[in-house]
């Protein structure tokens, strides 16, 4: 079992529409999770990060935690063809050291 | 221009020749991180420093492979014997560590490492 699993997609998207990107995780220490956007031959850029349960908004993104289910989201509302990219997951434990990254969910927006 | 730069950016070498990259971190930032990615997969950790230490390794970091951040402020990585699985995106990151929030890193652009 892979330490932070995603599904690879491609997830595909009407523009202005909800796209819903998942990610599960092996290890009950995992106490910070991120999520970063990375464009084709781009290195990757921080979107977001959750430390708690709930919900976290910031514009028209918002991550989901749930750390009893291990599994945490993205959510992209009023999707645009720009957002279309890779995105990776990625946690840490407590001691805030390396990120574990998923293998990353190709997003596609189509105007 | 105060976020992470790396150099080169682009790197060809042929197989057996040793290549150093070189990462400068956010100037606040006291840790850096080294990544390597390849095509289709997420970025693997390969070591990380807070100031001039090295804190962790990965086991995917062979002997061929040396990290350096003498004064605690850039870092070299050096690979000796280049094999083309060395092929590669070689990613840094910098952050402000755990007394900075929950250590949320800052990549550079990438040195793109091509072995032939």
């Amino acid at each position: 079992q892979k330490e932070v699993e995603q599904n690879s997609g491609p997830l595909s998207v009407p523009e202005g529409a909800i796209a819903s990107l998942n990610c599960t995780y092996s290890d009950r220490g995992s106490q910070s999770f991120f999520w970063y956007r990375q464009y084709s031959g781009k290195s990757p850029e921080l979107i977001m990060f959750i430390y708690s349960n709930g919900d976290k908004e910031d514009g028209r993104f918002t991550a989901q935690l749930n750390k009893a289910s291990q599994y945490v989201s993205l959510l992209i509302r009023d999707s645009q063809p720009s957002d279309s990219a890779t995105y990776l997951c990625a946690v840490t434990n407590n001691q805030g050291g390396k990120l574990i990254f998923g293998q990353g969910t190709e997003l596609s927006v189509k105007p | 221009d105060t976020g992470v730069s790396q150099d080169p950016r682009h790197k060809i070498t042929k197989r057996g020749q040793n290549v150093t990259f070189r990462c400068d971190p956010i100037s606040e930032h006291n840790r850096l991180y080294w990544y390597r990615q390849t095509l289709g997969q997420g970025p693997e950790f390969l070591t990380y420093f807070q100031n001039e230490a090295q804190l962790e390794k990965s086991r995917l970091l062979s002997d061929r492979f040396s990290a350096e951040r003498p004064k605690g402020s850039f870092s070299t990585l050096e690979i000796q014997r280049t094999e083309q699985g060395d092929s590669a995106m070689y990613l840094c990151a910098s952050s402000l560590g755990p007394a900075g929030g929950q250590n949320e890193q800052f990549f550079g652009p990438g040195t793109r490492l091509t072995v032939l």
